[in-house]
């Protein structure tokens, strides 16, 4: 089955605890991206990758690192989380191209104490 | 001013009701235009492309307005099942997507 994984699904965790969530896609998509979602802000891009080893900051970058090693992962790094990171984040993925859709993750509802 | 702006409503309607969503988008050179639907807390699905000439999947029609720099989601019949929150999504350029913040929809019986 075609799909984008992102794991873990919930994360608690307190201020300073370095953390990974990972992203993984099976559809050997080029275009690999991670967001954030909060209220009343809709989505807003964190960083993204058009290709292996090719990785571009978005609009909220900062606290955030990312890499692309492999063409299927793209893990999201927080090296020092803080509680403005909390946040639901999505992860996607999609052909390049401006007609295609991007398949999203299942989510990760991140907690920062 | 914000890249791509919808009303946030709610839009409250009855069942069997046409209601439809618009959505500004403030870069001329956009190149491609989306609705994705959003259930609470799940991820984006794609609804529907938008195309210039306009197009429409059983009870939903889009439509694009270049010139005004807009897009319109409209859904006649309206289900239960289609209670969600609509996002409008542009690709601005090279799969640059910007999401609006989304409009919510409840249907009630």
């Amino acid at each position: 089955e075609a799909q984008v994984t992102q794991n873990p699904r919930y994360l608690i965790t307190v201020t300073g605890k370095k953390l990974t969530v990972t992203c993984s896609q099976n559809m050997n998509h080029e275009y690999m991206s991670w967001y954030r979602q909060d209220p009343g802000l809709g989505l807003r891009q964190i960083y993204y990758s058009m290709n292996v080893e090719v990785t571009d900051k978005g609009d909220v970058p900062e606290g955030y690192k990312v890499s692309r090693k492999e063409k299927r992962n793209f893990p999201l790094i927080l090296e020092s989380p803080s509680p403005n990171q909390t946040s639901l984040y999505f992860c996607a993925s999609s052909f390049l191209g401006v007609d295609e859709k991007l398949f999203f993750g299942s989510g990760t509802q991140l907690s920062v104490l | 001013r914000k890249e791509v702006e919808q009303d946030p409503g709610p839009f409250n309607v009855p069942e069997g009701a046409t209601v439809a969503f618009n959505c500004t988008y403030s870069n001329s050179a956009s190149q491609s235009f989306f609705w994705y639907r959003q259930d609470c807390r799940k991820e984006p699905k794609l609804l529907m492309s938008v195309y210039s000439s306009g197009n429409e999947d059983g009870r939903f029609t889009a439509q694009l307005n270049r010139a005004s720099q807009y897009i319109s989601l409209l859904i006649r019949d309206s289900k239960l099942s289609d209670s969600a929150t609509y996002l409008c999504v542009v690709n601005m350029k090279n799969n640059d997507m910007r999401f609006g913040a989304g409009t919510r929809l409840t249907v009630k019986p």
